[in-house]
């Protein structure tokens, strides 16, 4: 009930096109939900993170699309450029004393941008 | 500091030995996190302090591994009689609280046992 499940492992995107990550959960005590940018021999880094009580937010080219109902969440990066190719991880923090503050982690999603 | 700084970056160790990871958080982050990832893996929970609350050491591997969190600001990872498994990258972040704010993470120690 912890987990998030991230797919696809990899994607292969040409330059201008939409990349696509999807994530899932089961928890509905999560209310918190980040999406981090990683490259290699760097920390992650937040890129975009979105609350359950909307269904959609953009920031730029990267947009999550949130629904609640199916408890599934996904980043969209629009115009995909070369300089995008990093490791992508969802994630999800749930409230409550036994759990408050811990942010579980997806797999992560290896995207590469080709010219 | 400006980030969040872990040392040292890069640490080869015996089979069996002992290592200490640091972790020095952004100046009044009461959250601190620590995560493993192994190559190409996703982030492994490991444990989580949150002020003077009592540490969620539920992602702890085994009793070889503890953390401690000193006055609220550095907290150390410690890894007994190390394991070749035990070889990962440990991630550190820190957070302003637990409810929905950004986790900034350190660059990470990348430990080796041989």
């Amino acid at each position: 009930q912890q987990q998030v499940k991230q797919s696809p492992q990899s994607l292969i995107v040409q330059k201008g096109g939409i990349s696509i990550i999807n994530c899932a959960y089961e928890n509905t005590a999560f209310d918190y939900f980040p999406w981090y940018q990683q490259f290699p021999g760097k920390g992650p880094a937040l890129l975009i993170a979105i609350r359950p009580d909307v269904s959609e937010k953009k920031e730029g080219r990267f947009t999550i699309s949130f629904n609640k109902s199916a408890k599934q969440f996904s980043l969209h990066i629009m115009d995909s450029q070369p300089g995008d190719s990093a490791t992508y991880f969802c994630a999800a923090r749930a409230r409550g004393s036994s759990n408050t503050g811990k942010l579980i982690f997806g797999q992560g999603t290896t995207l590469q941008v080709k010219p | 500091g400006a980030g969040v700084s872990q040392s040292p970056s890069n640490k080869v160790t015996e089979k069996g030995k002992d290592v200490e990871l640091r972790c020095d958080p952004i100046s009044g982050h009461t959250a601190l996190y620590w995560y493993r990832q192994s190559l190409g893996q996703g982030l492994e929970f490991l444990i989580y302090f949150q002020g003077n609350s009592a540490p969620d050491k539920s992602g702890l591997p085994s009793d070889r591994f503890s953390a401690e969190r000193t006055g609220g600001s550095v907290s150390t990872l410690t890894i007994q009689r190390t394991q070749q498994e035990d070889s990962a990258v440990y991630l550190c972040a820190s957070s302003f609280s637990d409810r929905g704010t950004e986790a900034f993470f350190g660059q990470g120690t990348r430990l080796t046992v041989v």
